[in-house]
């Protein structure tokens, strides 16, 4: 079945370093990812919608400048969360959608500590 | 406020019993839903999906109905095992023929399937 790769699965930076995580569709391409956040017990919350070659688009509320997000090709998206705080530590997931239909599919998330 | 609605946190069911587990909308622009299951740590991964043209869709033991006046779907897993135990999020979208589209999601319900 499909497969979207997401990479580091977990991750620990010190507060002010950057970190990045990677989003790759492995059998698909996707013009269209999708980047969440998910804080404990809660539901998934959309950070921003990332569109090959062109800017993300950014929820209500989301920093573009600390989250920078880029999508240089039809696999792959990565999300940059610069200049991290601890209250950014939170699990992160990517999802793509199959340019071939409308499903989505998530990657394995990434949980991110600053410590 | 929030257009996808799990009102049941929670829901425990005897193993080879049915599952049936619930989600209303409140935006009759959504024409595309999705049920995905959820362990801690992990991605969401995709279960089931029904078009907004359908009642109904199975998928061996998994069959999501569609109620489109009600504005509510459902999630019947027939019979239930002890690995069926995970979170369930209902989710939504529109627009199917545009790619730019996130998905929008409930606050998932806990299933226990007790052996």
């Amino acid at each position: 079945g499909a497969v979207v790769s997401q990479h580091p699965s977990r991750v620990i930076c010190k507060s002010g370093t950057s970190v990045k995580i990677e989003c790759r569709s492995l059998d698909f391409q996707a013009t269209t990812m999708f980047w969440y956040r998910q804080f404990p017990k809660q539901s998934l919350m959309l950070m921003a919608t990332s569109n090959e070659g062109s800017k993300a688009t950014y929820e209500q509320g989301v920093e573009k400048d600390k989250f920078l997000i880029n999508h240089a090709s039809l696999t792959l998206s990565t999300l940059t969360v610069t200049s991290a705080h601890p209250e950014d530590s939170s699990f992160y997931i990517c999802s793509a959608r199959d340019d071939r239909g409308h499903t989505i599919y998530f990657g394995e998330g990434s949980w991110l500590t600053v410590v | 406020d929030q257009q996808v609605k799990q009102n049941s946190p929670s829901l425990s069911v005897q193993e080879g019993r049915i599952s049936i587990l619930n989600c209303d909308y409140t935006n009759s622009m959504f024409d595309y839903f999705l049920w995905y299951k959820k362990y801690p740590a992990e991605g969401p991964t995709f279960l089931i999906s029904i078009s907004s043209i359908k009642d109904k869709n199975e998928d061996g033991r998994f069959t999501v109905f569609l109620n489109k006046s009600a504005k509510h779907l459902s999630l019947h897993i027939v019979p239930s095992q002890p690995g069926d135990s995970a979170v369930y999020f209902c989710a939504a979208s529109w627009g199917r023929n545009s790619g730019n589209t996130p998905l929008v999601f409930g606050k998932g319900t806990r299933l226990s399937v007790i052996a």
